[in-house]
């Protein structure tokens, strides 16, 4: 079955350093492959994707995520987070079996303490 | 601005009402999705359309209904509004490229039904 797994519900990062948030996934080929952050009362707005080609990508706001495909994971990094980073992240992976939507993980809570 | 807009934001409706929930987009795209946010489950599908006079159903469609009359609207009712649908929906639209492109959200709908 399509599944995506973020393994830790809730992290706190002091302000300046690095970040990784964990993302597995299950899926019967390559998906495609997502990070979205939602700030508070906000809705989900895209970091960075992957669908093939260097399995390194970099996204908005000084992110980045590297694809793994022996490992199944898709982390995402930071190399110096920063207050406003402080959000909600959600994994995503796609196309579902219908072929068209999108299957979220559970999402990682991102505290900044200063 | 361009993007994704959801009407209402808040409502709280008594249990056994109906409502209709409006997603407007102004970027031609042909995908509309529909989620509901829950704590601890990240976003699970409702409903999606892939274009205009089409909708299909998603991971969790029972007590819901969607339309797709125009290419820029999705609407998602609810007949007869049970506490288990409290929750915040978003809307979201991809354009024909559909998980190629990136999909855009809307803020979200909190809706609590008592």
């Amino acid at each position: 079955a399509q599944s995506v797994t973020q393994p830790d519900i809730h992290i706190t990062v002091s302000e300046g350093a690095s970040l990784e948030l964990r993302c597995n996934y299950s899926y019967g080929a390559t998906p495609y492959l997502f990070w979205y952050v939602q700030s508070p009362g906000q809705g989900l707005q895209l970091l960075l994707k992957y669908f093939s080609g260097d399995t390194l990508v970099q996204g908005i706001k000084g992110f980045e995520a590297e694809f793994k495909r022996s490992q199944s994971s898709f982390n995402l990094r930071k190399p110096s987070v920063h207050w406003s980073d402080a959000a909600e992240y959600f994994c995503a992976v796609g196309p579902d079996q219908a072929g068209t939507a999108l299957i979220f993980g559970k999402g990682t809570t991102l505290s900044v303490s200063s | 601005n361009a993007g994704v807009t959801q009407t209402p934001k808040f409502r709280v409706l008594k249990t056994g009402q109906s409502m209709t929930l409006l997603c407007a987009q102004d970027m031609n795209h042909e995908y509309m999705y529909w989620y509901r946010q829950d704590p601890g489950m990240g976003l699970r599908l409702i409903h999606y359309s892939v274009g205009e006079g089409t909708t299909a159903k998603g991971e969790v469609p029972d007590g819901y209904n969607v339309s797709r009359l125009k290419k820029q609207n999705f609407l998602l009712g609810l007949e007869s509004a049970a506490p288990s649908q409290t929750s915040v929906y978003f809307c979201a639209s991809t354009g024909a490229g559909g998980l190629s492109g990136v999909a855009f959200f809307g803020q979200g709908t909190r809706l609590t039904v008592v």
